[in-house]
């Protein structure tokens, strides 16, 4: 069965970090691009980075350019997304997902981002 | 880069169909044919529920369908059920090699 466990979210002030998991498990995860999507309270998808396989390559939306860093470790079947300088509207769940070319077919349930003083 | 622009509700009765447009560009939409839907409902994971612009995922019932002409794609749910409520979103990926979503569409069942 495929799992996409999503871990680290909580509450951070503006300007904190913080460090998001994400755990795979029930698919060849060496073989395949991730990917994070986040979703605004009450709004809607924005998709935030994603990752090659090898890890070789890797593309952020403008918004977190410089401040996020998507990584993988292939032995251990996980993705991160390193948030620094977090402001207010970085607060929403964000999701892990497994990407194919040109879409997403397996989501995480999220994890809750709260950044706020 | 923008997000696709979808029509903020819909809304139609058991057994009818309905269709969520989603446009984009021509650094979008109307440049491949990588478009998919998502089915989001309230504390759940995001499903798929169709790619490459057409084609339905296992398990997906048949009266989802999808299709694009330009730079619009559409989501069609035919035979409307109340488990179709939900918020729907379509999503492409650009020029740029970034992949955007769109505004996202509230669906109804009356």
């Amino acid at each position: 069965e495929v799992q996409l466990v999503e871990s680290g979210g909580g509450l951070v002030q503006p300007g904190g970090s913080l460090r998001l998991s994400c755990a795979a498990s029930g698919f060849n995860f060496i073989t395949l691009w991730m990917c994070w999507v986040r979703q605004v309270p009450g709004k809607g998808l924005e998709w935030v980075a994603n990752i090659k396989e090898d890890g070789s390559e890797k593309y952020y939306v403008d918004s977190v350019k410089g401040r996020f860093t998507i990584s993988r470790d292939n032995t251990k079947n996980l993705v991160y997304l390193q948030m620094n300088s977090l402001r207010v509207e970085d607060t929403g769940v964000y999701y892990c997902a497994r990407q194919r070319p040109g879409y997403f077919d397996f989501w995480g349930r999220g994890t809750l981002v709260t950044v706020s003083s | 880069q923008s997000a696709l622009t979808q029509p903020a509700s819909v809304s139609g009765s058991p057994g009818q169909s309905i269709t969520i447009s989603c446009t984009g560009t021509a650094s979008d939409i109307g440049n491949y044919n990588h478009v998919s839907w998502y089915q989001c409902h309230p504390d759940k994971a995001p499903k798929l529920m169709i790619f490459d612009v057409d084609h339905r995922p296992s398990g997906v019932p048949d009266r989802f369908s999808g299709s694009k002409s330009g730079n619009t794609a559409s989501l069609i749910i035919s035979g409307l059920q109340a488990e179709d409520e939900a918020d729907y979103y379509c999503s492409s990926i650009t020029t740029s090699k970034i992949y955007v979503f769109g505004s996202g569409t509230k669906v109804s069942v009356l």
